[in-house]
């Protein structure tokens, strides 16, 4: 069962075109990260949101946490192909001692010229 | 400032074999994390290892296990490979403490069975 479903699953775009990428879970997190992950690498860490409700802004991106800290949302403004790549959210869940990172199902962006 | 280090970055193996992955943290990080990645998918957590044991571990079978050293480097091991254990091994490194603010990833080992 994935606790994490993102969507869309694909998403081709022409540079300077808008998107939202979508995560979405039936499970509270006590935070929420991002990702990017380029083919041949390992994700990137983009940000983490912690607070319900919280928005953060990395340049051309923000980043939403839901009140209930069940999901989260990507915004991308004016894509560039450097955008490109598999953008992956992950949630993070307080199991006594430990904390463990689950991973959304990902989403693959696509943004040509 | 080195990063998460993992060998190999490739390998191929036959059906049944044994094959040992490595992952050597990110400097300050006393805790590791492993992911098995198959092509498109998002990673699907294996173990995490702090303070030399095996802390949480997700839905794999007994032929995953692992070991981490008092320098904090980690082995990932898989016996009896199976053609569907084809995949990229992501090894993620973060400290104990803050697990839930991020990890730091390895670039992988992408395993092959054949």
């Amino acid at each position: 069962t994935q606790l994490l479903e993102q969507s869309p699953q694909f998403l081709s775009i022409q540079e300077g075109e808008n998107l939202t990428v979508y995560c979405n879970s039936s499970s509270v997190f006590s935070s929420l990260q991002w990702y990017r992950q380029e083919p041949g690498e390992g994700p990137v860490l983009l940000v983490t949101v912690v607070t319900g409700g919280e928005v953060k802004k990395l340049k051309r991106l923000t980043f939403q946490f839901g009140d209930a800290r069940k999901d989260s949302s990507l915004h991308i403004t004016a894509a560039q192909p450097g955008d490109t790549g598999l953008y992956l959210c992950a949630g993070a869940k307080n199991t006594g001692t430990a904390s463990k990172l689950t991973f959304g199902t990902g989403t693959r962006l696509q943004v040509t010229l | 400032d080195a990063g998460v280090t993992q060998s190999p970055t490739h390998l191929i193996k036959t059906r049944g074999q044994q094959v040992t992955l490595r992952c050597s943290p990110k400097s300050g990080h006393d805790t590791v994390s492993w992911y098995q990645q198959a092509l498109g998918q998002g990673p699907q957590f294996i173990f995490q290892y702090y303070e030399e044991e095996e802390r949480q571990r997700g839905n794999f079978p007994d032929r995953f296990s692992g070991h981490q050293f008092p320098n904090y480097s980690s082995e990932l091991n898989v016996n009896a490979l199976l053609l569907g254990d084809s995949a990229l091994y992501l090894c993620a490194s973060s400290l104990f403490s803050t697990v839930a603010y991020g990890y730091t990833f390895g670039s992988g080992t992408r395993l092959t069975v054949v």
